[in-house]
């Protein structure tokens, strides 16, 4: 089936440093999403992103992230500086079109451990 | 808004026994309705889906009918296997705001061999 990339797929990285989390949607798929997991429980809503613009974001996605996709390269999260609960695992997602109908298809994810 | 309840964080069942996740749901409009596995180290994958109301999805052993008299869409299996051993998500598309999903707090199923 599709496939979402992502990488890296860990990082361990300093508290107040800066780490950009790479994806590699679907290569037909216009809307792109960031969830945040911890310890494999709840997906929680971060963002989503269509025609390079951020189209709605959760409270957890504070002013220390960003995301863009310049010239339909790769999706990007970057969050500066990170903070210690900024550890979990960030997964990518991308569908089609707009339409409650569409499947979101996953990434494997990416371990984020903030020391 | 839009929300997704799962009661059960975990469920244990030997093989062979029946399977039965609970998920309810609430939403002013016409959802899609979805089950995702997560096994571990993995990403969510989509298990099964349904667009329309009173009707059933199937996939792999695994059904479910989307309920909305009951604002229900519980997963069953008649007979589960080790390798079900997973989170399964249950999730929502709305069709309010920009195509957002919203997904249960999952439940961890352990199949014992």
């Amino acid at each position: 089936g599709p496939k979402v990339l992502q990488i890296p797929s860990h990082q361990i990285i300093d508290m107040g440093q800066m780490v950009t989390l790479n994806c590699d949607p679907v290569s037909n798929h216009l809307y792109f999403y960031w969830y945040k997991q911890i310890l494999g429980q709840q997906m929680e809503f971060l963002v989503n992103f269509y025609n390079g613009k951020v189209m709605e974001k959760s409270k957890l996605f504070k002013d220390q992230f960003s995301v863009e996709r310049p010239d339909g390269s790769y999706f990007t999260l970057k969050i500066q500086p990170t903070a210690l609960e900024d550890s979990a695992v960030y997964f990518c997602a991308s569908s089609p079109r707009q339409n409650s109908g569409n499947t979101l298809y996953f990434g494997e994810g990416s371990r984020l451990i903030v020391v | 808004g839009d929300s997704v309840t799962q009661k059960q964080g975990q469920v244990t069942l030997s093989e062979d026994d029946f399977l039965f996740i609970n998920c309810t749901y609430s939403t002013t409009t016409y959802p899609t309705l979805f089950w995702y596995v997560q096994y571990p180290g993995q990403g969510p994958q989509l298990l099964l889906k349904v667009t329309t109301a009173n009707n059933k999805g199937i996939s792999r052993g695994f059904e479910a009918t989307y309920d909305k008299g009951t604002t229900s869409f519980h997963l069953q299996k008649a007979s589960v296997q080790e390798s079900d051993s997973a989170v399964y998500f249950c999730a929502l598309g709305s069709n309010t705001g920009y195509q957002n999903f919203y997904f249960g707090k999952g439940t961890s199923l352990t199949v014992i061999p």
